[in-house]
């Protein structure tokens, strides 16, 4: 059972938007800033968002990421067949005094 | 570009020591901002962090590892490494090293490792 809850799978069509949500507590999300990865099959994962919206250089700006409350969520626009992998979010738990991962999303584009 | 590389032994012991190496290349792990962390993934599941080193060799580990982790720097040789004690079938991962960036309330990974393979087993 991961700190940070996310669904287990999402899907879409190619050229739909898609949003995956994180929701966590006051302990992490709530005080702590949220990164997202984006792991491609039998790769390692890859930074996607950083700082609940921030892009590193080279993630395309359909990638988009928000954060309110105790919840986030990484949406991505203009989906396209290379976007199909596991998405992971992240966060610091001060309570638990480490950085915790949600259990990660699978989308599948249809 | 940096660039980051696990090593070690891709079968261990049921009790034995795991010990893996991360190799920065491109960048140095004394440099200022920049923690060096690993974390690993059981096969079909999820990624759990392991812990970090500063380059002055300050640590933070995750609490459900820390009596069988740790993690220690070189800085002679621009690398880190890891060693988990006692180690069981369910510590069988893939293993990452990654830069962190760790500032006041943020967090995140900004370059990892390809990931290796460690199996527990007899």
């Amino acid at each position: 059972q991961s700190v940070l809850t996310q669904p287990p799978s999402a899907s879409g069509t190619p050229g739909q938007r898609v949003t995956i949500s994180c929701s966590g507590s006051s302990s992490n999300i709530g005080s702590n800033t949220v990164s997202w990865y984006q792991q491609l099959p039998g790769t390692a994962p890859k930074l996607l968002i950083y700082t609940n919206t921030q892009r590193p250089s080279g993630v395309p700006d359909r990638f988009s990421g928000s954060r309110s409350g105790t919840s986030a969520s990484l949406a991505i626009s203009g989906l396209q067949s290379e976007d199909e992998a596991d998405y992971y979010c992240a966060a610091w738990d001060d309570s638990l005094n480490g950085l915790v991962f949600g259990g990660g999303t699978k989308l599948t584009v249809l | 570009q940096v660039q980051l590389q696990e090593s070690g032994p891709g079968l261990v012991k049921p009790s034995e020591t795991l010990s893996l190496t991360c190799t920065v290349s491109g960048g140095s792990v004394s440099g200022d901002s920049y923690f060096w962390s690993w974390i690993r993934q059981p096969p079909g599941k999820g990624l759990e962090w392991i812990g970090y080193i500063y380059y002055s060799g300050s640590t933070n580990y995750n609490p459900s590892l820390k009596s069988r982790v740790t993690i220690s720097v070189d800085t002679s040789k621009n690398q880190f490494s890891l060693k988990l004690s006692s180690v069981t079938a369910a510590d069988t991962a893939v293993y990452y090293c990654a830069r962190a960036h760790i500032a006041g309330a943020t967090t995140f990974f900004d370059y990892w490792g390809q990931g290796t393979l460690v199996t527990v087993s007899s």
